[in-house]
């Protein structure tokens, strides 16, 4: 499988805070996504991004912001963080050109903010 | 309306039972259609991609109707490693690959 990791995997934050979810993967892969997913519901993307410096508004954008300065590294950061952002956060990277258009998966960040 | 629905479930079913989700996509443009597998708090994982002519793959088949918009996945002779949530996953042209999930159908599988 890929390799792609999330950091941290817990993270306990309170109302107002900012907060920076990291993902990193070591394939070359063009292409990253952030979702978030929620009880009983499927994953929601947040951004997205196709290349260095390029990123774009996912369905959930509001209360959200990406960067991404180098390949590997793809940031999302929680402005001023709300508890409706509670939430399961997923990373996904995809190569491009992939026949299978596979999505590769981190393990995902538990973010409880209070 | 959501862009891609499927049916929650859950579906509790016997071991060696066959059993089938489906799942109805809004866009007719999409492009690409995909079974993800979910265990439990995990990351999803690819099961498998679903062509226009149907797939195959050991115990699960997925089938792609274009003009009524949905798409299938078939389960047979299921096992009780089969228990997990399945999301249906729809990708549009458009190369960046913006992929849309259904909410999952959970299945349970009992001895």
């Amino acid at each position: 499988d890929a390799g792609i990791t999330q950091s941290p995997r817990h993270k306990v934050t309170e109302t107002g805070t900012p907060v920076t979810l990291r993902c990193h993967q070591t394939e070359n892969h063009r292409y990253m996504y952030w979702y978030r997913q929620d009880p009983g519901h499927g994953l929601r993307l947040i951004h997205y991004s196709y290349g260095v410096k390029d990123t774009d508004k996912g369905e959930v954008s509001d209360g959200y912001s990406v960067s991404r300065s180098k390949t590997e590294d793809f940031l999302l950061t929680l402005e001023s963080a709300t508890s409706s952002q509670t939430s399961v956060y997923f990373c996904a990277s995809r190569e491009a050109g992939a026949l299978d258009e596979k999505l590769f998966f981190g393990s995902g960040t538990q973010l409880s903010v209070l | 309306r959501k862009e891609v629905e499927q049916d929650p479930g859950p579906f509790n079913v016997p071991e060696g039972a066959t059993v089938a989700f489906n799942c109805t996509y809004s866009n007719s443009a999409s492009q690409s259609f995909f079974w993800y597998r979910q265990d439990c708090r995990k990351e999803p994982k690819l099961l498998m991609s679903v062509y226009s002519s149907g797939n195959e793959d050991g115990r699960f088949t997925a089938q792609l109707n274009r003009a009524s918009q949905y798409i299938s996945l078939l389960i047979r002779d299921s096992k009780l490693s089969d228990s997990a949530t399945y999301l249906c996953v729809v990708k549009g042209s458009n190369n960046a690959g913006k992929s849309t999930f259904g909410d999952g159908t959970t299945l349970t599988v009992k001895p």
